[in-house]
């Protein structure tokens, strides 16, 4: 049974297309995260979401929305795609306890702007 | 915020020998070092991490060492198996309820050389 699952795993779009990402996490978690890793791996935050409420936007263009619908999901909307926006994308999950364990990652969703 | 440089980029290494890679991290108040594996076309795991009352740990053939004073960490493997090749992440994490993440470093491509 899966921790945290994403999907789709791969998304090939046109620029220009809307296109969302789904996260779902069965730890009972309290906060779930949205990275991503460019074409050189670097992992770089771009949200938090704590409860459903938003913690953290890391300087993100407001073409992508992350939506909370219970403290279980983290959707990613990414609208107006460009191609600078193909990479990996990983949605995280941690208790939120002060401690840092308990870090886990999905398995990724591979995006393709052509 | 906090900033995490990790070297060297790439280090590749014949098989049964050791490898070392380093971490610095900027903010002293950070308290609990992750490292992570990524396997090509995987997540990121967990592999050892450290808090940073504890100045080294270790794991059969993995280590970590920490030096509070001059805010570096260090993983390193021994007798290195082909196993071993991946990408290899430091992360920095500080105790801020409510607004807790994890920042990575730029991570290491490790070979081992069969």
């Amino acid at each position: 049974d899966t921790a945290v699952s994403q999907t789709p795993k791969y998304l090939v779009t046109q620029m220009g297309n809307d296109k969302s990402i789904k996260c779902e996490q069965n730890l009972g978690h309290d906060t779930m995260y949205w990275y991503k890793q460019d074409s050189k791996k670097f992992l770089k935050i771009m949200f938090s979401y704590n409860n459903k409420e938003l913690i953290i936007n890391e300087t993100v263009p407001n073409r992508f929305s992350p939506k909370s619908p219970d403290k279980a999901h983290l959707n990613l909307h990414i609208n107006s795609l460009e191609l600078g926006d193909s990479a990996v994308y990983f949605c995280a999950s941690s208790q939120e306890d002060g401690s840092g364990y308990g870090y886990t990652f999905g398995s990724g969703t591979r995006l393709t702007v052509v | 915020g906090e900033n995490v440089e990790q070297h060297p980029s790439t280090l590749s290494v014949q098989e049964g020998d050791s490898a070392v890679i380093k971490c610095t991290y900027s903010d002293s108040a950070s308290n609990y070092f992750p490292w992570y594996k990524q396997e090509l076309g995987k997540r990121p795991q967990l592999i050892i991490d450290i808090r940073s009352n504890v100045g080294e740990k270790k794991d059969q053939r993995i280590a970590v060492t920490l030096n509070k004073t001059a805010k570096h960490f260090s993983l390193h493997i021994t007798e290195t198996q082909p196993e071993d090749s991946a990408v290899y992440f430091c992360a920095a994490f500080k105790s801020n309820f409510g607004n807790e993440k994890l920042t990575f470093g730029t991570g290491t491509r490790l070979t081992i050389i069969p």
